[in-house]
């Protein structure tokens, strides 16, 4: 019973394009999301985050979009660098226990030079 | 630069064991959390502490696993009668546990692998 989801484990992007990742939940009562970025032998590190009450958060390349009707969210880099290859992972919890997040699978993208 | 740092990090035991694995989080972060990684699969939320309490145990799959933050710092998770369903990635992360600011910071994991 995975709450959030990420059904493309793989994603393969030539340098300076568009990079389209997403993550899709089940469980209405998330209001908070996070993405997260991982290199191989570390730990996740945060990357952005956006709260239910927006649709839409940007910092530098990256922007996440968020439709609670479809309960989906997307993660957006804009130019893709080689640096950018890494797995992602999204992640969400609800507000009455907000510490507690629940994983997707990850998305492992390759940024091609 | 003080991340959080997890020893070993990699660990070797046998079926039906114990083992230990300790967390360190940033200085003056008051949640830690506790995560289990299997190939493949996104971290699996296991518990978290909010000083020196367990605020929500729910992920621990059973009574054979127990985590403690006696002082509200360090952390150790501690795994009675090893099985090797057990084997995995375990990481620890911290916070300032504010609502709203849901950044967790990671340490590198312990690898831990049940013969």
């Amino acid at each position: 019973d995975q709450q959030v989801k990420q059904n493309s484990p793989s994603l393969s992007v030539q340098e300076g394009r568009i990079s389209i990742l997403n993550c899709d939940y089940t469980n209405s009562m998330f209001d908070y999301f996070l993405w997260y970025k991982k290199y191989p032998a570390e730990g996740p590190t945060f990357l952005i985050s956006i709260s239910s009450i927006k649709d839409k958060n940007e910092d530098g390349r990256f922007t996440v979009f968020l439709n609670k009707s479809a309960k989906h969210l997307s993660l957006h880099i804009v130019p893709s660098q080689p640096g950018d290859s890494a797995v992602y992972f999204c992640a969400a919890s609800a507000g009455d226990n907000f510490n507690k997040f629940y994983f997707g699978s990850g998305t492992k993208l390759n940024v091609k030079p | 630069g003080a991340g959080v740092s997890q020893t070993p990090s990699n660990k070797v035991t046998e079926k039906g064991k114990y083992v230990e694995l300790r967390c360190d989080p940033i200085s003056g972060h008051t949640a830690l959390y506790w995560y289990r990684q299997s190939l493949g699969q996104g971290p699996e939320f296991l518990i978290y502490f909010q000083g020196t309490g367990a605020a929500d145990d729910s992920g621990l799959p059973n009574d054979r696993f127990f985590a403690v933050r006696p002082e509200g710092s360090v952390s150790t998770l501690k795994i009675q009668r090893t099985e090797r369903g057990d084997s995995a990635m375990y990481l620890c992360a911290s916070s300032l546990g504010l609502a709203g600011t849901g950044e967790q910071f990671f340490g590198p994991g312990t690898r831990l692998t049940v013969l």
